[in-house]
Order: structure tokens, then sequence, then C-alpha cells
């Protein structure tokens, strides 16, 4: 069974970094995109960014854009999330996800989830 | 930028059948996925592409997708379905990805 582990979370000033990793494993993770998806408490999901099966692609949603960096390492089979200048709003569980296609470029579909992490953005 | 709109809630007595909408402009022309969040879990995959199950997923479970208006169908509802249920596309420009608003489907 696929399994995405984050870890990185905890509470962090406004304008400070923080670095979310997530650890895969059973499956290829070289050969699949990979995305971090985001939960204010008690609100929706909201989509943060992708990052394609080598690393060659990413986009991120505007909210995060300049702000957020989304990086991988396929000999680590980890994925990682640095966050800048974080604000407050930026508070939310957040969850590394695994696409269903082996090309970003064809579309994002979310078959595997983690547990997700907490990001707590408070002074 | 596009949007995905759900009703906030869906109410159903056990056995019974519910349905949940989503809408938007065109939303035929787009590929539709589903996800259940039940409280303090990670959402999981329960329709893709409009009405396809993955492995695991009862058949009670199903999809559509016309006009502008896609649905979520749960037959022969159980206490194990309450939870919250979003839909969600792929754009090809603009903000690539949308999720719904979200519906919390409560069972009676």
């Amino acid at each position: 069974q696929v399994q995405l582990v984050e870890s990185g979370g905890g509470v962090v000033q406004p304008g400070r970094s923080l670095r979310l990793s997530c650890a895969a494993s059973t499956f290829t993770f070289s050969s699949y995109g990979m995305h971090w998806v985001r939960q204010a408490p008690g609100k929706g999901l909201e989509w943060v960014a992708v990052i394609s099966d080598d690393g060659s692609n990413k986009y991120y949603a505007d909210s995060v854009k300049g702000r957020f960096t989304i990086s991988r390492d396929n000999s680590e089979n980890t994925l990682y999330l640095q966050m800048n200048s974080l604000r407050e709003d930026d508070t939310a569980v957040y969850y590394c996800a695994k696409d269903w296609h082996h090309d970003i470029l064809t579309g994002y579909l979310f078959d595997y989830w983690g547990q997700g992490t907490l990001v707590t953005v408070s002074s | 930028s596009y949007v995905l709109t759900q009703p906030p809630s869906v109410s159903v007595a056990p056995g019974k059948t519910a349905r949940i909408t989503c809408g938007g402009n065109n939303i035929e022309s787009k590929s539709l996925h589903w996800y259940q969040q039940k409280p303090g879990q990670a959402p999981v995959l329960v329709i893709y592409y409009d009405s396809d199950r993955p492995s695991g997923i009862p058949e009670r479970f199903s999809g559509s997708n016309s006009g502008n208006t896609a649905t979520l169908t749960i037959s022969r509802v159980e206490a194990g379905d309450e939870a919250d249920y979003y839909c969600q596309v792929w754009l090809r420009s603009g903000d690539p990805c949308v999720f719904g608003t979200g519906t919390k489907v409560t069972v009676l």
C-alpha cells in the first residue's frame, strides 16, 4: 500500500520560514508527479503546488507563488515544500498527495494522500 | 477564475440515496474527480474521470457529468458514508487545480 508521511509542521511567527517533508514508500516515487494540498481549519481543500516526476516542472497556486518552493529528492523518495514569508492565512494542515498520472501535463488527480502536518502561523 | 459550487450539506436516511452536485461552467468538458473526507482524516479518492471507481470503493458510489453539473450518487447509504465530499477539476489555463466548496453528508 502506498505510504506518504509528512513532517516538519509546527508553530511559526509571521514572516518566518518552514520546510515540510513527505517521505514516500511502496511505489516508484520517481515515476509520478507529486502535490501539496492544504486545508485551513474548518475550511475546504486548496491545491498548493505540483512537481513533475523528474522535478523539471513545477506549478504553484497564485496564493503561494513567489513564497513557496516545491522540490523532490528521488534518491531519497522525499518531497519537500519550502515555505518562506509565512502569513497567518497560511495556517492549515498540509497534505502531500501522489498524482495518478505519470505526466502532470495530462491532469491532476490525487490517488493517495498522507495524513497531513499542521502549520500554524501566529505571533 | 473557475468556480465549482456544491451544496453545503445533504441529509439522507440510512438505506436511501444521496446525490451531491458540483456545478461549474461547461463542467462536462472537464475531467471531474470526487474525494471523501471523514473527520480528522485525509481525503480519499472515491470517483475519478467522472464515473470510474478506484479499487476498494463500493459499487454504491457512482458519478455522472453532464452540462453544467456533475453528480456523485451514494446508493443504500450507510452510517459510515457520513463525511465531507469534494469535487475537483484540472484546468489547462489559470489556476490549474480547483476544488469544490465541499458538501457535508449527514446520515440521519
